[in-house]
């Protein structure tokens, strides 16, 4: 079956960086998507890697190695705003979206 | 200026009716999806349309039913509401190819059922 894989839950702390890790096992790859959803709203795109390597935009990192079937999304300064849910979503081979249940993001002051 | 549009916000109402939900998207994209977030959180795609064209259908019951009159619309209808069926529903929609492009959301629709 199709499995991704991400941490519940995760608190940080105003001002740190935290990773936030996906792991999936799809049939076939074409892409890995991060969106961010506060609380009631709606899902934001935030990244997509198909490639390996890290892509840089801003406070948000996004890395991938398809080998390990593995990314991690890094949020650098971090600010009270980035108190969300963040979510790991592959595409498979036939082009289906994949989607995590979320990590729940919990800044402190 | 909004990009996807869905109404109502919110939709209360009681177990065995009918109702809609219209969505709109201004962007130009060719696909529009409607995803079902339940109250654990976990976004489930239930219908996917390229072009006014059915493409992705995942198990749904039949009671619920998709209606692209254009590529800028697609409306969801639900027949005999169950208590189950209670939760957010997103319209999103894309361009080009499902699956490589990133899907831009509406504000959701909150459906309780009585």
């Amino acid at each position: 079956g199709q499995n991704i894989d991400q941490p519940t839950e995760m608190t940080a702390t105003e001002g740190a960086i935290v990773q936030i890790n996906c792991t999936y096992q799809t049939s076939g790859f074409n892409g890995l998507f991060w969106y961010q959803q506060h609380a009631g709203e709606a899902p934001t795109f935030l990244s997509y890697n198909v490639l390996d390597g890290l892509e840089e935009k801003g406070r948000f990192s996004s890395f991938l190695s398809r080998s390990k079937g593995y990314s991690y999304l890094l949020l650098k300064e971090l600010q009270m705003k980035d108190s969300a849910s963040y979510l790991c979503v592959v595409s498979d081979s036939n082009y289906q979206l994949i989607w995590g249940a979320g990590t729940k993001l919990i800044i402190k002051p | 200026d909004t990009a996807v549009s869905q109404t109502p916000k919110y939709l209360v109402t009681q177990m065995g009716n009918d109702k809609s939900i219209k969505c709109e998207q201004n962007l130009g994209h060719d696909t529009m999806y409607w995803y079902k977030q339940d109250s654990k959180k976990f976004l489930k795609i239930m219908f996917s349309y390229n072009n006014k064209e059915l493409i992705i259908n995942e198990t749904v019951p039949n009671r619920f039913s998709p209606k692209s009159p254009d590529k800028a619309h697609l409306n969801l209808h639900i027949n005999s509401l169950e208590l189950g069926d209670s939760a957010v529903y997103f319209c999103a929609s894309s361009q080009g190819v499902t699956g490589i492009q990133p899907q831009h959301f509406g504000d959701g629709t909150r459906l309780s059922i009585l």
